[in-house]
This record gives structure tokens, sequence and C-alpha cells, in this order.
């Protein structure tokens, strides 16, 4: 089955710790993207990355960090920097460099992060 | 900035209601708008996406209109059942080559659909 992959399903992290989240994705596309999503709120922007080891801040950065090594993989790491963690994750990606402007972005099942 | 707007922020009716959710976008230079369901604890499912140049999508008892120059799109969803119950989303992409498929979202709207 083509689709996006996280893990895990559900973190904990003590205070002072980073902690990474995993994204996978089979589905060949270039793009892919970290959103955060907080209750009752929609979802934003933490980093995107149009191709390999080329990634980019999007508007909620800090205190976050991530790596493109390979393009099936988009790992986001949330560090002791970032002052509120506790949200549900959310990995997307999307065939962006065949130009087209009709391709949709494509969703994980998400990971949920609470601070101990 | 792009701003998304959903109108309401909650919706309950019952079963076989017909019904309408809102969403507004402050910038009208979008290539397309993404309408999202997400049940609770999950992922976002893609349910229609409206191109700029289009006015409206249809998928079964689902109908998504778009006026890019008033800044609106609406979800129709037609006899409504439980199983609609949902949070539904609603985000634009912009148009430019620097947007890199961004997508800007909206609050969303959660809808209960009763019994």
């Amino acid at each position: 089955d083509g689709g996006i992959t996280q893990s895990p399903k559900y973190l904990f992290r003590k205070e002072g710790q980073n902690v990474t989240l995993s994204c996978e994705q089979n589905l060949n596309h270039d793009a892919m993207y970290w959103y955060r999503q907080d209750p009752g709120q929609g979802l934003r922007l933490i980093y995107y990355s149009q191709i390999v080891n080329d990634f980019q801040k999007g508007d909620i950065a800090e205190g976050y960090s991530v790596s493109r090594e390979k393009k099936e993989s988009f790992p986001l790491t949330v560090t002791s920097a970032q002052k509120n963690p506790t949200a549900f994750y959310l990995c997307a990606s999307m065939d962006l460099l065949s130009g087209s402007i009709y391709n949709e972005q494509f969703f994980g099942p998400g990971t949920r992060l609470t601070v101990l | 900035k792009q701003e998304v707007t959903q109108i309401p922020a909650a919706l309950s009716v019952p079963e076989g209601e017909n019904l309408v959710l809102n969403c507004s976008f402050t910038d009208s230079a979008i290539y397309n708008l993404q309408w999202f369901r997400q049940d609770p604890g999950k992922g976002l499912t893609s349910l229609l996406l409206i191109q700029s140049s289009q006015r409206e999508q249809t998928s079964g008892r689902l109908n998504a209109s778009l006026d890019k120059s008033s800044g609106r799109s609406t979800l129709y969803i037609a006899a409504s059942q439980p199983g609609d119950s949902a949070t539904y989303l609603c985000a634009v992409r912009p148009a430019g080559g620097t947007s890199y498929g961004k997508l800007t979202f909206g609050q969303g709207t959660i809808l209960t659909v009763h019994p």
C-alpha cells in the first residue's frame, strides 16, 4: 500500500529531553512537510522540504529541527528549546517537482506528543 | 499574509439534514483550495480539491464551490449521516513559485450528526 507512516503514535517526553518523530513515505513524493495541531486550531507549518538535503523553516520552527537525508524520510526532532511541545504532529507529502498545480497533499496518521 | 477562516466553529444537526460549511480566505492569489476531513486523533483525509479556475467539484454527497474573487468556498453535504461526524478543514495553496506547496489552514468546523 502506498502512503505515509508516522511513528510512534503516542510519545511522552520529560522536561529537557529531545525526542524524534519519524515520518516515512513510499509515494515517491519529492516534497514533505511537518505541521503542528493544537486543540481547536488548524494546522501550522513547522518545516518543509522540497528535495533531499534541503529544508526550510515554516511559521513556527523555533525549538524544532529536521533532516532530509533520504527522499522517503523526513524526521522531526523536538528539542528542549521548544517551550510548549504538547500537541498533535502531522507529516505530509506532495508531488511538487512535476509542476502540476493539481496535486494534493497527503497526510500521515499523526503522532501525539505529551510532555510529562 | 494569507488568513483562512471557517464558520461555524461547530455544528450539530439531525441525521438527514443538508448542511453547508463555510471557508473564507483573504488573498485570492491561490492555486487551489482543498477540503479535508479529520476524525478524532487521526490524520487528514482529502475530500475535494478545487483548482482556482474551477467553480465547483463534486464527490458523492459532497459538493464544494469556490468563488476566488470574493475569497469564499463552501462545502455542501447532502443527506447527512452520523458517519459524517468529524472535523472539516479547508486549506488554500498560495500561487507563486516560492509557495513550495505550503498550505494555510482554517481552524476547522466540528460537525456532529445525531441519529
